[in-house]
């Protein structure tokens, strides 16, 4: 099985700036996966970073992949309020596991 | 079909009595999973079928968890005798495996309490 563990555990800034989360990983992957999950809701994909590539966008997210240090970062640039959440990462294989997560409050 | 369908969303159950959850995966999506959480962590993985097959059930699950995915469409989670202990969210997830390398895509989640 395969699992990520994102920190740091928790992150709060305010409105505006930028937020960034990493997740490591232990063995070798296919892709990583980041997904989002609001307080009593289910969780939501948002990017996915395949093995063979280094960064990806998506709107107002960045994702980075390093396979050689098994860690992804993930970066959310001009939070709003409504980004306050838990994020988690997802190496795949797929039998999924899960970390805690980084919670991130946005301050308004 | 546009996502996945957890029922019910709330259960309230005295300790000791069984409880069934039920999930309905996207249609076309072949494997489906199982996890609880509880406040402040992340999911914890429980099982999950491919079709009709229970691959893999966590070593953590005792034996008053049982799921079925009896025609390859939606599953089933029982818990028998419930524990004070047993009150988390319950979160079902479902996946192409053969498909092109999306995400799963996660149902909102069955909260049980046990009182």
């Amino acid at each position: 099985s395969q699992q990520g563990e994102e920190d740091p555990q928790a992150l709060s800034i305010q409105e505006g700036e930028n937020a960034t989360m990493n997740c490591s990983y232990k063995t070798s992957i296919n892709n990583l996966q980041w997904y989002r999950q609001n307080s009593g809701r289910g969780l939501v994909h948002l990017i996915l970073i395949r093995s063979n590539e280094r960064e990806k966008h998506s709107g107002r997210l960045r994702v980075t992949l390093d396979t050689s240090k098994k860690s992804s970062s993930l970066l959310i640039t001009a939070s709003r309020a409504a980004d306050t959440a838990s994020y988690f990462c997802a190496p795949r294989p797929y039998d999924m596991r899960f970390g805690a997560g980084t919670r991130l409050t946005v301050k308004p | 079909d546009t996502g996945v369908s957890q029922n019910p969303r709330h259960k309230i159950t005295k300790r000791g009595q069984n409880v069934t959850f039920r999930c309905d995966p996207i249609s076309e999506h072949n494997r489906l999973y199982w996890y609880r959480q509880t406040l402040g962590q992340g999911p914890e993985f429980l099982t999950y079928f491919q079709n009709e097959a229970q691959l893999e059930k966590s070593r953590l699950l005792s034996d008053r968890f049982s799921a079925e995915r009896p025609k390859g469409s939606f599953s089933t989670l029982e818990i028998q005798r419930t524990e004070q202990g047993d009150s988390a969210m319950y979160l079902c997830a479902s996946l192409d495996h053969y498909g092109t390398g999306g995400g799963y895509t996660f149902g909102s989640g069955t909260r049980l309490t046990v009182v």
